[in-house]
């Protein structure tokens, strides 16, 4: 079947102005995570979603960013007011449970101007 | 929270040698610790994982072996060849109420010299 998808691939933006990320999972998996992942660097948690819930936001860098997940399958990543640091790829994975091993989208590359 | 740490940050390996990747966790509810690997420019892959309740797992040239009472884990990678070159993350499974977190080490560069 289909791996995790993300879209768009890249987006370009002005400061100010708000983006959404979309993560599509594979299918019947009931864990979705956000990472972002800056030039040269590891993987930031960012979010996680176990069905539409999520039970850890703490990763969430501050309250522009914010994310939903509804019918248990495709999440939105929102960045309100970005910001030059916000510039990264951010990478979405899903897994079967959350004990389970992750499986990443392509990613989503930000380049805010 | 737990927090992983990676070395080498960099290794550098002759076609053919081993190489072998560090990494040690805080969290001692920790139990579930995957291994990825990203190439420039695309995503990370999962290419081994190994749980609480084992010490060592091997997949044709790759192994990770795991001590629990010291904390740390690691990868093997035996025969090395130039498509091996990347960037490995190790990464480790938070308990307790973060469970279900994923938190990754730094990353080595790993480069595989023909």
């Amino acid at each position: 079947g289909a791996g995790v998808s993300q879209s768009p691939s890249n987006k370009v933006t002005e400061k100010g102005k708000d983006v959404e990320l979309r993560c599509d999972p594979i299918s019947g998996h009931t864990a979705l995570y956000w990472y972002r992942q800056s030039l040269g660097q590891g993987l930031e948690f960012l979010i996680y979603f176990q069905g539409n819930s999520a039970p850890d936001k703490s990763g969430l860098p501050s309250d522009r960013f914010s994310a939903e997940r509804t019918g248990g399958s495709v999440s939105t990543l929102t960045i309100q007011r970005t910001q030059q640091e916000d510039s990264a790829v951010y990478l979405c994975a899903s897994s079967l449970a959350r004990s389970g091993g992750q499986f990443f989208g392509p990613g989503t590359r930000l380049t805010v101007l | 929270g737990e927090n992983v740490e990676q070395h080498p940050s960099t290794l550098s390996v002759q076609e053919g040698d081993s190489a072998v990747i560090k990494c040690t966790y805080s969290d001692s509810a920790s139990n579930y610790f995957p291994w990825y690997k990203q190439e420039l420019g695309k995503r990370p892959q999962l290419i081994i994982d190994i749980r609480s309740n084992v010490g060592e797992k091997k997949d044709q040239r790759i192994a990770v072996t795991l001590n629990k009472t010291a904390k740390h884990f690691s990868l093997h990678i035996t025969e090395t060849q130039p498509e091996d070159s990347a960037v490995y993350f190790c990464a480790a499974l938070a308990g307790g109420t973060s469970y279900g977190k994923l938190t990754f080490g730094q990353g080595t560069i790993l480069t595989v010299h023909p």
